[in-house]
């Protein structure tokens, strides 16, 4: 069965305190990796897709990376603004399209 | 570009009653996927709508049905609600299902007392 795991479930860091966070998953038949961040009362906002191991992709002060097993998202120098619910989920090689998102990591940046 | 739009953004509903959600794709996304959010639960798949078809279906009762307009808008309803269906209901639309370009309304946040 396809599933996705993501830890930690609540990170706490400083303002410019680096960090990552981590995206396990199993799937048969990988077609893309997502992250998405979400704040309180909306909807997911996408960041990123990857769709083969040792793919990466940048935007601002976030990195993300792939391997055959897991996803890492790097938050380098973050700010309070990155504060939110950061989400992964995979898309399968099945005759369905639907995501499989973990449950999340709440990461609250602090000034 | 105008991004996914769902309405109504909140609801009010009471046990066994029925209700209806909205979701106007990003111009030119033929596919529209549904999917509900609990604190407990997370994302769960609902079902998929492509060309006014129905495509895919997740593990949700029968009460959970949907339809897509030629025009790619979808609704979703739910027929006699029960407490547990308090959720955010998302809607996210792609050209052709698949993950380019998926993208998530705000959500309709529904609460059944």
């Amino acid at each position: 069965e396809d599933q996705v795991t993501q830890s930690p479930e609540a990170l706490r860091l400083q303002e410019g305190e680096s960090s990552s966070l981590n995206c396990s998953y199993t799937v048969s038949g990988l077609r893309g990796l997502f992250w998405y961040r979400q704040d309180p009362g909306k909807g997911p906002e996408f960041l990123f897709t990857l769709y083969s191991a040792g793919e990466e992709k940048e935007k601002e002060r976030l990195k993300a990376t792939l391997t055959k097993k897991e996803s890492f998202l790097h938050i380098t120098a973050p700010k309070p603004e990155d504060s939110a619910t950061y989400l992964c989920a995979v898309q399968g090689g099945g005759a369905t399209n639907k995501l499989i998102f973990g449950t999340g990591t709440l990461l609250a940046v602090q000034p | 570009k105008a991004g996914v739009t769902q309405t109504p953004r909140y609801l009010i509903k009471t046990r066994g009653q029925q209700v209806t959600l909205s979701c106007s794709p990003i111009s030119g996304h033929r596919s529209v996927s549904w999917y509900q959010q609990t604190p407990g639960q997370g994302l769960q798949f609902l079902f998929e709508y492509f060309s006014e078809t129905q495509r895919n279906k997740g593990n949700f009762p029968g009460r959970f049905s949907g339809r897509q307009f030629s025009n790619s808008r979808s609704e979703m309803n739910v027929s006699t609600l029960e407490l547990g269906d308090s959720a955010l209901y998302l809607c996210a639309s792609s050209l052709d299902g698949t993950g380019y370009g998926y993208t998530f309304g705000s959500g309709t946040r529904l609460t059944v007392v």
